[in-house]
């Protein structure tokens, strides 16, 4: 079985720009979450979609959203970029039935200049 | 919103000893208790769960426990591996997302 998969693994931006990543969830899960890893700061939740609806979003401001399409992928799209936004977006799924167990993607490591 | 703690941040263990980390959290609705193994430059990797139903959980060589009346809950690693050494990450969720500690960098010497 095929795991959470990411795209781009790296990514760099110049500080205004607009990021768009990318999230496959494993096969049968309904459910989507994004966190940033910062150093220093952990893992923190970002958003949680499930079944093609925003459900959830943790402390973070409105440039930071996403969508979730019919066959489950979702996007993170980050806009107006600040250097502070510099970090690993992991993406996690799980299945609806025990929605908080969850499996990581390998992430994105995006880089703001 | 929940807070969890987590303590030590680092952790320095001969192989073979045995390891604890210990986490406290702040909101008693919450009930899944994940812990989470992420070597360097790598996914963080589910190694052990337990729901607020039940107050031990064992496998192998990884065990938790769960206090739900003092809200703190740790991971044991005993016989511990070279292999072991990683960051691990305890969380706290009311069923969606996870509320993480901020890790503890374990490093087993052989």
């Amino acid at each position: 079985e095929a795991g959470v998969t990411q795209s781009p693994t790296h990514l760099i931006k110049t500080r205004g720009q607009q990021a768009t990543l990318r999230c496959s969830p494993i096969s049968g899960h309904t459910s989507v979450y994004w966190y940033q890893q910062a150093l220093g700061l952990g893992l923190q939740f970002l958003l949680w979609y499930d079944e093609g609806e925003e459900r959830n979003r943790g402390n973070f401001p409105p440039r930071f959203s996403g969508r979730q399409f019919p066959n489950y992928s979702s996007e993170l799209n980050v806009n107006a970029l600040e250097l502070e936004d510099s970090a690993l977006y992991l993406c996690a799924s799980s299945p609806t039935d025990t929605r908080g167990t969850q499996y990581f993607g390998p992430g994105t490591r995006l880089l703001v200049l | 919103g929940e807070n969890v703690e987590q303590h030590p941040s680092t952790l320095s263990v001969q192989e073979g000893d045995s390891a604890v980390i210990k986490c406290t959290y702040s909101d008693s609705a919450s009930n899944y208790f994940p812990w989470y193994k992420q070597e360097l430059g790598k996914r963080p990797q589910l190694i052990i769960d337990i729901r607020s139903n039940v107050g031990e959980k064992k496998d192998q060589r990884i065990a938790v426990t769960l206090n739900k009346t003092a809200k703190h809950f740790s991971l044991h690693i005993t016989e511990t591996q070279p292999e072991d050494s990683a960051v691990y990450f305890c969380a706290a969720s009311m069923g969606y997302a996870l509320n993480f500690g901020k890790g503890t960098s374990l490093l087993v010497t052989p």
